[in-house]
């Protein structure tokens, strides 16, 4: 157990529609980092927060947005979803934003775009 | 624009065997590297990371990993394979750039 925590584990939606997803980092973790996970792309780096502050950005597209919220914790927001979104969202936190600064996973959430 | 790179998608091995994968890195200074493992259905798992210093980087379950300047390479190895060691195991440098994967399977 890694100490991060996601939620929902499983989201089935339909194209077009909005979800968010949830994420927990480590207690006294102040970075939080988004990826997404799919059999063709990999693991993709999406966006990074440090202490409510975005910090990094990766290969987010426009109809993805995140924030952190003052206790911390982050949502991903996902609008107009296509076919193509259908992938495992992870979100990962490290202690700050250093780049030797290893990242705890969290266990994902599976989107199923229908 | 740095990268890192996996050779070989798929790696099989014998139980007891040498584990053998390969990370390549493309960067002009040195970076900081690390292994992660991703067991099924789960998120992924530090293995080891090399910052600066020694070369020989240990890490968890009896896996190690060599930096080598002159061959850009940042490879994992383990003496012995065992069952449990059956995962996907990713490269990736400070910039948050994974390389694609190696699937690792252990052969009875």
């Amino acid at each position: 157990d890694s100490g991060v925590t996601q939620t929902p584990k499983h989201l089935i939606t339909a194209t077009g529609q909005r979800v968010t997803l949830r994420c927990s980092p480590r207690s006294g973790d102040l970075s939080v980092y988004w990826y997404q996970q799919s059999l063709d792309q990999g693991l993709q780096f999406l966006i990074q927060y440090y202490n409510g502050e975005e910090r990094a950005k990766g290969n987010i597209l426009e109809r993805f947005s995140a924030q952190q919220f003052p206790d911390l914790h982050s949502e991903l927001n996902l609008s107009s979803l296509e076919l193509g979104d259908s992938a495992l969202y992870f979100c990962a936190s490290s202690v700050a934003w250093g780049d030797s600064y290893e990242q705890y996973f969290g266990p994902g959430t599976r989107l199923t775009v229908t | 624009a740095q990268s890192v790179t996996q050779l070989g998608s798929h790696v099989s091995v014998s139980e007891g065997a040498l584990v053998l994968l390969r990370c390549n890195y493309s960067s002009s200074v040195p970076p900081y590297l690390f292994w992660y493992v991703q067991y099924p259905n789960q998120g992924l798992q530090l293995l080891l990371k090399y910052t600066t210093g020694a070369t020989l980087v240990k890490g968890i379950n009896g896996f190690e990993a060599e930096f080598k300047k002159s061959e850009t390479s940042f490879h994992l190895t383990k003496p012995s394979a065992h069952m449990s060691d059956a995962a996907e195991y990713f490269c990736a440098d400070e910039k948050l750039t994974f390389g694609t994967g190696t699937r690792l399977t252990i052969i009875p």
